[in-house]
């Protein structure tokens, strides 16, 4: 079945350090979606791509999607102490040229951020 | 704004016990999914349903689970006899679609410990 691996695992960086996160499929995907998780929260949605090579940007949050449609990227510039959480990368799949409504989430990774 | 409403957040059961999460997806969405969480683990996808029935479900979805949507806005997890692994955080989300360029959105999550 379809994987979605993630790393790093953990990531401990100091105020205004930058951040990045990686994500890959094993397979082709329809579209990614990004989400963060506070501890003891729910996932909330930040982003979605959906074209290859697609950038986006959202304040210091910077999202890419490979051209192959397979990998992503998440980069957060000058990290701050709100932006600690688990951030998720999670794809949506492509099977006989219809897109799967089902998400297929990474491990996450963890990010500390110390003042 | 618009939100996905799960009850109860919190849930003990005896192991063999059944259980019923339930969730209230927002008003004009189609598509309800059932994603569920071990701690410290990511998230893993149950079961979406459309137009009252499965339309997807993952191993995990078993016998012992099942889903309805007993009326116009709630939408519910049923584990008929639990067991101790099914100790979870357990995840409804719902989209306006399930295509290409539709977000997911989260509830709270109900957390389940069998016991």
């Amino acid at each position: 079945g379809q994987q979605v691996m993630q790393i790093p695992q953990y990531q401990h960086v100091q105020e205004g350090e930058d951040f990045t996160t990686y994500c890959n499929s094993s397979t082709t995907l329809s579209n990614i979606q990004w989400y963060k998780q506070r501890p003891g929260g729910h996932p909330v949605f930040l982003i979605q791509l959906v074209k290859s090579g697609e950038v986006k940007k959202q304040k210091r949050l910077t999202f890419q999607f490979g051209e192959a449609k397979k990998n992503s990227s998440l980069h957060i510039t000058a990290t701050q102490t709100t932006d600690v959480g688990t951030y998720f990368c999670a794809g949506r799949r492509i099977a006989g040229g219809t897109s799967y409504g089902k998400l297929t989430f990474g491990q996450g990774t963890i990010l500390t951020v110390h003042p | 704004e618009p939100e996905v409403t799960q009850t109860p957040s919190h849930q003990v059961t005896q192991m063999g016990q059944e259980v019923i999460l339930r969730c209230v997806p927002i008003s004009n969405h189609l598509y309800f999914y059932w994603y569920r969480q071990i701690l410290g683990q990511k998230v893993e996808f149950l079961v979406s349903f459309y137009n009252n029935e499965i339309s997807e479900k993952s191993e995990i979805f078993d016998d012992q689970f099942s889903v309805e949507r007993p009326d116009g806005s709630n939408f519910t997890l049923k584990i008929r006899s639990t067991k101790l692994e099914d100790s979870a955080m357990y995840f409804c989300a719902s989209s306006e679609a399930q295509g290409r360029d539709t977000e997911a959105f989260f509830g709270q999550g109900t957390r389940l410990t069998v016991v």
